[in-house]
């Protein structure tokens, strides 16, 4: 079946940028989205790209797709405490189902 | 925006029993929705699709008879855990289509999860 990868685990100084990297299988994803979720809670959607896109910038966050290496990334500038949480990389498939990675936590050091 | 309403947020029960969880859509109606599970250290696993007045489409590997799925109005769908063990502790996770809007990005909306504990 499709897949899609990440690292485990990333740890970051405060302040620092943190980069989340996330590769997929399915070549025909239309969209590509980045979770977080916290301890305990639910999914929030942080950001999203759609597959025809190879950029995509929201405040402190960019998103970078390649779409011929099926990589994602996900960038976090200037990293705060309150960023550490897990983040899921995801791709909607084509019968619009969601598929998730196993998710990176993200550990932040002061 | 639209939001999901997943409850009870956390749930203790006997091995044997069994547990509903409900998922509402509360501002936007939604012919499906969408069941996840979560294990520890693990990805969410999509556990089956709902589908408002049919039956839900379940994942390769999910028993339909322990899962039971009922999506009976655009806003409500419900997942109950029949005769649970302790190896169905989990956190569950459900997420709403919202076909009234944009249908992009956005259109998906995720509940707050429920953490089932089977003692």
């Amino acid at each position: 079946g499709e897949d899609v990868e990440q690292s485990l685990f990333l740890s970051v100084r405060e302040g620092d940028s943190s980069v989340i990297n996330c590769t997929y299988t399915d070549s025909s994803s239309t969209y590509l989205y980045w979770y977080k979720q916290e301890p305990g809670a639910g999914l929030q959607l942080l950001t999203y790209i759609f597959s025809n896109m190879d950029m995509k910038q929201d405040q402190r966050l960019t998103v970078l797709l390649n779409k011929k290496d099926k990589h994602l990334s996900l960038r976090i500038a200037d990293t705060q405490t309150g960023d550490s949480a897990i983040y899921f990389c995801a791709e909607r498939e084509r019968d619009d189902k969601i598929i998730f990675g196993k998710g990176t936590r993200l550990h932040i050091l002061p | 925006g639209a939001v999901v309403s997943q409850h009870p947020s956390r749930v203790i029960c006997k091995s044997g029993t069994s547990v509903k969880i409900e998922c509402r859509s509360l501002d936007f109606q939604a012919t499906t929705m969408f069941w996840y599970r979560q294990f520890p250290k693990k990805s969410l696993m999509l556990m089956a699709t709902s589908n408002e007045g049919s039956k839900a489409t379940y994942e390769q590997g999910v028993e339909k008879d322990k899962f039971l799925i009922n999506h009976a109005s655009l806003t409500l769908s419900t997942l109950t855990v029949t005769s649970a063990h302790p190896e169905d502790s989990s956190f569950y996770i459900c997420s709403a289509r919202d076909e009234g809007g944009w249908r992009g990005a956005y259109g998906y909306t995720f509940g707050s999860g429920t953490r089932l504990t089977v003692v």
